[in-house]
């Protein structure tokens, strides 16, 4: 499967515990995005990496979350001391941009969070 | 700052029936519109992409439209079958670079055998 891949699928975890998810992109992709995405509504820009460079942060990365693109190909993204707010299905897309391209953005499974 | 609303919220059709989704934006300064496909708990797959510079994109019984300069764009489902029931999301690329993904909160539809 060449496609996009997300680990945990599912995380249970106590409030103020740290979690971190994984990210895969399709390998020949440049660009690698986060979304957050909570029940009944569209996912949301966290934040994302051309290569190895974090570019942009959404207002919606807290301090509390931290993202990296070691050697521009899987990510990661590390929550500390969650919280009840943070629950939602993190989602990690990956696209090929390169001048004159499609741009196509393709996603991940998600992993779903649960904080209790 | 980019917009991006679905109407309906929901919808429920009989098995058969031709339909359309509808999304509009608020910035027409767009470098492409995508049509995403939700099954519940799951992650988005991608159904159609729309570049600026074009009108329209077709796949099988799918066909989206773009207006740009009115912000709408529209997603045709023909003969609607039991298996498309899910939720519909559209989404604006901004035309600067590395800009990522506005959505709308989807359609829902539900095709009733």
């Amino acid at each position: 499967d060449t496609g996009v891949s997300q680990d945990p699928r599912h995380k249970i975890t106590k409030r103020g515990q740290n979690v971190t998810f994984r990210c895969d992109p399709i390998s020949e992709h440049n660009r690698l995005y986060w979304y957050r995405q909570t029940l009944g509504q569209g996912p949301e820009f966290l934040t994302y990496f051309q290569n190895e460079a974090q570019l942009e942060k959404s207002r919606l990365l807290s301090d509390r979350f931290s993202a990296e693109r070691p050697k521009g190909s899987f990510s990661t993204l590390e929550i500390q001391r969650t919280e009840q707010g943070d629950s939602a299905m993190y989602l990690c897309a990956s696209s090929l941009e390169a001048s004159g391209g499609w741009y196509e953005q393709f996603f991940g499974p998600g992993t779903r969070l649960t904080v209790l | 700052k980019q917009e991006v609303t679905q109407i309906p919220a929901a919808l429920s059709v009989p098995e058969g029936e031709n339909l359309v989704l509808n999304c509009s934006f608020t910035d027409s300064a767009i470098y492409n519109l995508q049509w995403f496909r939700q099954d519940p708990g799951k992650g988005l797959t991608s159904l159609l992409l729309i570049q600026s510079s074009q009108r329209e994109q077709t796949s099988g019984r799918l066909n989206a439209s773009l207006d740009k300069s009115s912000g709408r764009s529209t997603l045709y489902i023909a003969a609607s079958q039991p298996g498309d029931s899910a939720t519909y999301l559209c989404a604006a690329k901004g035309d600067q670079a590395g800009t990522a993904l506005i959505f709308g909160k989807g359609t829902t539809l539900s095709v009733s055998s």
